[in-house]
């Protein structure tokens, strides 16, 4: 049975910092390139990182670049997002989601229930 | 980077009507978009990939056509559990953009 599990989000001030971690079990997670997308209250979905089965390849949207950091530990079947110098626009629910390495493209078939980040003063 | 661009934003359909959903990017994708939907509360769930490609477990009812620039989603005879939101998603390169959202109501 897939599981997807993300954890670490909370409340932080403006400033701060957050580590994410995705827990993932069901599937060979080291076969598999994983995504972050978040979703601020009452939005839309907005991607937010990407990294590649073995950890070599690593998008940011321009929004986090330079801020948050993508990491994977194939050994410990975890992903995790290091988030720097937050700000009130980073308040969202974070999801993490596989995408499943089609030929036909990048897409997102499995993901998780989401961690909620807030930052406020 | 390209922009994909939803449209409606919002829907009104009654049970068994077929709905359309369009989804429109600056650039060519080839068939490279991927659709999803939102039930309140829930992950995105992967409905369509590769414009036309069902996903397993999708009911057939939902359907995906187009290339290049211009998508549509169609659900064909609208069903109560089809409340949500849909989004459709660039995939051919990164950034990997997700449209506006379309949201659909039962009338």
């Amino acid at each position: 049975q897939v599981q997807v599990v993300e954890s670490g989000g909370g409340l932080v001030k403006p400033g701060g910092s957050l580590r994410l971690s995705c827990a993932v079990s069901g599937f060979t997670f080291s076969d598999y390139h994983l995504s972050w997308v978040r979703q601020a209250p009452g939005k839309g979905l907005e991607f937010v990182s990407y990294i590649s089965s073995g950890g070599s390849t690593i998008f940011y949207a321009d929004s986090v670049q330079g801020r948050f950091t993508i990491s994977r530990d194939n050994a410990k079947n975890s992903l995790y997002l290091q988030m720097s110098s937050l700000r009130a626009e980073d308040t969202a629910l974070y999801y993490c989601a596989r995408d499943p390495q089609r030929d036909d493209g990048y897409a997102f078939d499995i993901w998780g229930q989401g961690t909620m980040v807030t930052v406020s003063s | 980077d390209i922009q994909v661009t939803q449209s409606p934003s919002f829907v009104s359909a009654s049970v068994g009507d077929r709905v359309i959903i369009t989804c429109r990017a600056s650039q060519d994708l080839n068939w490279r978009l991927a659709w999803y939907q939102q039930t309140s509360g829930k992950a995105p769930k992967l409905l369509i990939y590769a414009a036309s490609k069902l996903e397993s477990g999708v009911p057939s009812r939902f359907s995906g056509s187009g290339s290049g620039t211009d998508f549509t989603l169609t659900i064909a005879g609208l069903q109560p559990e089809d409340v949500a939101t849909y989004y459709c998603q660039k995939a051919n390169t990164f950034p990997f953009t997700f449209g506006g959202g379309t949201k659909v109501e039962i009338k």
